[in-house]
């Protein structure tokens, strides 16, 4: 079966940095996605990986493994309102995103 | 600016009574919308996907006769939730491609249904 694994939560200080991990079986691999849904809204896009490596957008950055079926979302400089879910998301063969859990994330001051 | 819009966005209905949900791309052409239900605390889930001129596509478990979807245009799709029971309460979320970017999904800004 297909399969998208991350935390369910995870709890950070305002300032630091934070890597929320997920890792993904699928069938068939067409880019992992990794969007940002705060409470009671529709997800918004963050960043797109379909190769290998590290794509840097600000304080944001996404990694990704498809050889280990591993993708990780780095949060730098944390601010209050980055406290939400985090989902990731991967496109199989068929072009339809198969979604994880999400990983709520709580910024402390 | 927000590419694809969703009306209404809060609705609060009797039971037994049918709801409907607009999605609109705005300023493009959707061929395919994605309609999502999101349960509180829980992740996206794929109810259907709709295709312009053609009959949705529903996932397993979606009954397609309580769901009625209609992409009747490039830049509209409809869900219709009829006779809703209360379990049917949730967060109806609409998505699409645009185009500019491999695979990415625009999502409408959602509607919460309550009903009571």
């Amino acid at each position: 079966g297909q399969n998208i694994d991350q935390p369910t939560e995870m709890t950070a200080t305002e300032g630091a940095i934070v890597q929320i991990n997920c890792t993904y079986q699928t069938s068939g691999f067409n880019g992992l996605f990794w969007y940002q849904q705060h409470a009671g809204e529709a997800p918004t896009f963050l960043s797109y990986n379909v190769l290998d490596g590290l794509e840097e957008k600000g304080r944001f950055s996404s990694f990704l493994s498809r050889s280990k079926g591993y993708s990780y979302l780095l949060l730098k400089e944390l601010q209050m309102k980055d406290s939400a879910s985090y989902l990731c998301a991967v496109s199989d063969s068929n072009y339809q995103l198969i979604w994880g859990a999400g990983t709520k994330l709580i910024i402390k001051p | 600016g927000a590419v694809v819009s969703q009306h209404p966005s809060r609705v609060i209905c009797k039971s037994g009574t049918s709801v409907k949900i607009e999605c609109r791309s705005l300023d493009f052409q959707a061929t395919t919308m994605f309609w999502y239900r999101q349960f509180p605390k829980q992740s996206l889930m794929l109810m259907a996907t709709s295709n312009e001129g053609s009959k949705a596509t529903y996932e397993q478990g979606v009954e397609k006769d309580k769901f009625l979807i209609n992409h009747a245009s490039l830049t509209l799709s409809t869900l219709t939730v009829t006779s809703a029971h209360p379990e049917d309460s949730s967060f109806y979320i609409c998505s699409t491609f645009r185009g500019t970017r491999s695979n990415e999904q625009f999502f409408g800004p959602g509607t919460r249904l309550t009903v009571l």
